[in-house]
Order: structure tokens, then sequence, then C-alpha cells
């Protein structure tokens, strides 16, 4: 059975820091790119970085562009979401997810983590 | 960017009605087109790939057509696990790679 799941977020000021952690399991790992998505308190969905199996590529929407940093490290099965420089509209549930690049979709989701940017 | 406009932004039904939404992308995305299913508190769940390729263990009352700038996803006789808030995602090879449309949710009449 496919696994997701994130910890990591939390109650953080604007300008600081976190780091989102993906843990997964069921599937091979090293095959699949990996992604995160967002979705602030009430809105929809909005996807932020991309990483492939190697790690040799890395996608991000622009508005996290020079603030987060996506990463994983195969050995440990696990993604992860190095934010910086955070900001109020950085405030949502953080999704990881299973991207399959041939078809373009993301077929596995975690459950979430919260993450509240907020004096 | 590609913008993806979904209609309706909300639709009540019956139990048994078939249902269709509506996702309209701002240029041509080809069949890059998927559609999830989000419940409250819950992540989404993928059901149709590629426009209209049905995702493994969704039940056959969900189908997805269309291509270029308009898609469709329909839900013959609805079922009481069905009522949620459905989402469709682009792909483009542009900036945004991914987005997706502000969501339909789906309430009993």
């Amino acid at each position: 059975e496919v696994q997701l799941v994130e910890s990591g977020g939390g109650l953080v000021q604007p300008g600081g820091s976190l780091r989102l952690s993906c843990e997964a399991s069921g599937f091979t790992f090293t095959s699949n790119w990996m992604s995160w998505v967002r979705q602030a308190p009430g809105k929809g969905l909005e996807w932020v970085a991309n990483i492939k199996q190697d790690g040799s590529e890395k996608y991000y929407v622009d508005s996290v562009k020079g603030r987060f940093i996506i990463s994983r490290d195969n050995a440990k099965n696990s993604a992860y979401l190095q934010m910086n420089s955070l900001r109020g509209e950085d405030t949502a549930v953080y999704y990881c997810a299973r991207y399959r690049d041939s078809t373009k979709r993301f077929d596995y989701w975690g459950q979430g983590t919260l993450v509240t940017v907020s004096p | 960017d590609i913008q993806m406009t979904q209609s309706p932004s909300t639709l009540s039904a019956s139990v048994g009605d078939r249902v269709t939404i509506t996702c309209r992308a701002s240029q041509s995305i080809d069949t890059w087109l998927a559609w999830y299913q989000q419940k409250p508190g819950k992540a989404p769940k993928l059901l149709i790939y590629k426009a209209s390729n049905l995702e493994s263990g969704v039940p056959s009352r969900f189908s997805g057509s269309g291509s270029g700038t308009e898609f469709t996803l329909t839900i013959t006789s609805l079922q009481p696990d069905d009522f949620a808030t459905y989402y469709c995602q682009q792909y483009n090879s542009y900036s945004p790679m991914y987005s997706f449309g502000q969501g339909t949710k789906l309430e009993i009449k």
C-alpha cells in the first residue's frame, strides 16, 4: 500500500523558516518524481514544487522561487521542502504527492501538514 | 500563465442524478488534464488523468472527456459518497507548470 506521511508543520513567524518532511513507503521511491502541493484555508489547490527521481531536476511555482527548496534522500525514502523567508500567504496545508511524469498526474497524496505563518 | 476556469462553482444534485462539471483552459493543453475529488479535511484523490483515463480503483460512473481547451467530468448515477469538491488540474511546459481550477462543490439537493 502506498503511503506518504508528512511532518514538520507548525506555527512560524513571518520571515522564519520551516522544513517539511515526507516519508514514503509501499512503492519504489527511486523510480518516482515527488511533489509538494498546498492549500490555503478554505481555498483551492496550488502546486508548489517537483523533484525528479535523482534530484537532478527541480521546478517551482514562481511565488516560492528563491525561498523554498525541494530535496530528497533516496536512502531514506523521503522528500523535503525547506521553506525560508515565510510570508502570511504561505499559510496552508502542505501535501506531499507522488507525481507520474509520463501522464502528468499526482496519483497518491499524503494527509497534509499545516503551516501557519503569523506574528 | 494558463488559467483554468471550472463551472459551475457549486452544483446541487440528488442521489441517482447525472452531473457534468466543465473545466476550460485559457489556451490549449492538448489532453494534459486531470480531475481530483476532495472531501473536507482530506487529501485530494485522483479520478481521471490525461483527460479521459480512469485511475485504477475509481468507479466507472466517473468519466472524463475533452481536449484542447474544454474538458468535462461526468458522474452518472450519483452516490452518497460522491458529494465532495472536484478540481481539474492542467499541465503545460510553461510557468506555472501545473495549475488547478478553483473547484466545484457538489452538494446534496
